[in-house]
């Protein structure tokens, strides 16, 4: 298995564009999470699915952040517009959700908003 | 709330000696999983071991064991004959709530020196 595949993993853009982060969980794993990584803040989780549901979403900072699961293979997460205070690394991690089992990760993709 | 704590921002160790990381946490549940991950400079998120709350044998993984104080609600990480290979930040984690979601503590940044 590939493992979890994050694109792209490096994104640079103007403050105020829309910016698309992609992820594609493994394969027959049933949870989907989208943290962040600041050196702040550390690991903060966004939101995460189950079956391609939105479970929690209470970690999405404000409006200007949205994800999707449309199927069971992909996954986005979108800001818009962008502000240089969401540079960060956005990790995207999937588990078998059975509960109680660990995630498996990406490889981030590191985003500057500039 | 539940959280996470790593008490020591940073440590350092030399090549072939052994090192104890800490973390304390806090949860209501009676049955869960902890687990500590390594990320190194790549920034790849790797599980290194995970331990089972009901299990009272502390989990081992070569190098890596695990000091599990269920009543104080500390997980601890031992790295015995620290390898070069070993720098990185390590990370605590549980599930929040008996669910998927992994809480995270804010890392320990390991050097290890030759």
């Amino acid at each position: 298995d590939a493992g979890v595949i994050q694109s792209p993993r490096h994104e640079v853009t103007e403050m105020g564009q829309e910016v698309t982060l992609r992820c594609k969980p493994i394969s027959g794993h049933n949870s989907l999470f989208w943290y962040r990584q600041t050196m702040m803040r550390g690991l903060e989780l966004l939101i995460y699915f189950n079956n391609n549901v939105p479970i929690d979403d209470s970690g999405m900072p404000e409006d200007r952040f949205s994800a999707k699961m449309p199927n069971a293979s992909f996954s986005t997460l979108k800001i818009q517009p962008s502000e240089p205070r969401d540079s960060a690394v956005y990790f995207c991690a999937s588990s078998l959700g059975v509960g109680n089992t660990e995630a498996f990760f990406g490889q981030g993709t590191r985003l500057t908003v500039v | 709330a539940q959280t996470v704590t790593q008490s020591q921002p940073e440590m350092s160790v030399q090549e072939a000696e052994t090192v104890t990381l800490s973390c304390t946490y806090d949860t209501s549940e009676s049955n869960y999983y902890l687990f500590w991950y390594k990320q190194p400079p790549s920034r790849q998120m790797i599980l290194v071991i995970r331990q089972e709350a009901y299990k009272q044998q502390n989990a081992t993984e070569n190098r890596f064991s695990v000091n599990f104080q269920k009543a104080a609600k500390s997980f601890s990480l031992k790295i015995s004959d620290s390898q070069l290979g070993d720098t990185a930040m390590y990370f605590c984690a549980f599930p929040q709530g008996g669910s998927e979601k992994l809480v995270f503590g804010k890392g320990t940044k390991l050097t290890v020196n030759p």
